[in-house]
């Protein structure tokens, strides 16, 4: 596709269930990142994969969220056991090199707004 | 810490010129982003400043100062559509990549 895609756009869950949100990155980009996004807010980084390796996730809130890129294109970040906490928007992005310049351009998908009661 | 500051509410008037400011810990710093967001939307690239000075693109142009650690962005001939959340990202050299952000600071242009 033209953009990064994400799936679902929304998402509601029960406290304690697990959820999986999916990230199409723009094709042949090598970095790809995920944020959190509270309402008001601007994104907090939470984990980077350069290909299929996660390189970086010192930013993933606790041992309940897990995410993996294992052919080095489309992401999944897992929660575990939701949290009302965990109610924010999930924003996937890519860049097409990891260093230097425009080229470290991150472009962002929709989101998904995940909301747990 | 990698603090990024900027206010957090603008308001002007349709035809105008805002100015939208931003500061960050100049301590490593490799880069400075310019997003705009809109209410549900994904944030979309605006801007990107390295080197001192200002960098134009139509009716948006930002500037930088590495010394002061200072941005800002600016937009001219503000239109109703420019009404949205104008996000100041960092990158940092000790960073992988990653974007620090600012909070955000959500413009509302009138008529």
């Amino acid at each position: 596709g033209a953009g990064v895609s994400q799936s679902p756009r929304y998402k509601v869950a029960k406290r304690g269930q697990d959820v999986a949100l999916r990230c199409d990155p723009i094709s042949g980009h090598v970095s790809l990142f995920w944020y959190q996004q509270a309402l008001g807010q601007g994104p907090e980084f939470l984990t980077y994969f350069q290909n299929e390796a996660q390189l970086d996730k010192s930013g993933l809130p606790s041992d309940r969220f897990f995410a993996e890129r294992p052919e080095g294109s489309v992401s999944t970040l897992k929660i575990q056991r939701t949290q009302q906490e965990d109610s924010a928007v999930y924003l996937c992005a890519s860049s097409l090199a990891g260093f230097g310049g425009l080229q470290e351009t991150q472009y962002f998908g929709p989101g998904t707004r995940l909301l747990v009661l | 810490g990698q603090n990024i500051d900027q206010p957090t509410e603008m308001t002007a008037t349709e035809g105008a010129i805002v100015q939208i400011n931003c500061t960050y810990q100049t301590s490593g710093f490799n880069g400075l982003f310019w997003y705009q967001q809109h209410a549900g939307e994904a944030p979309t690239f605006l801007s990107y400043n390295v080197l001192d000075g200002l960098e134009e693109k139509g009716r948006f142009s930002s500037f930088l100062s590495r010394s002061k650690g200072y941005s800002y962005l600016l937009l001219k001939e503000l239109q109703m559509k420019d009404s949205a959340s104008y996000l100041c990202a960092v990158r940092f050299s000790s960073n992988t990549g990653k974007l620090i952000f600012g909070q955000g600071t959500t413009l509302q242009v009138k008529p």
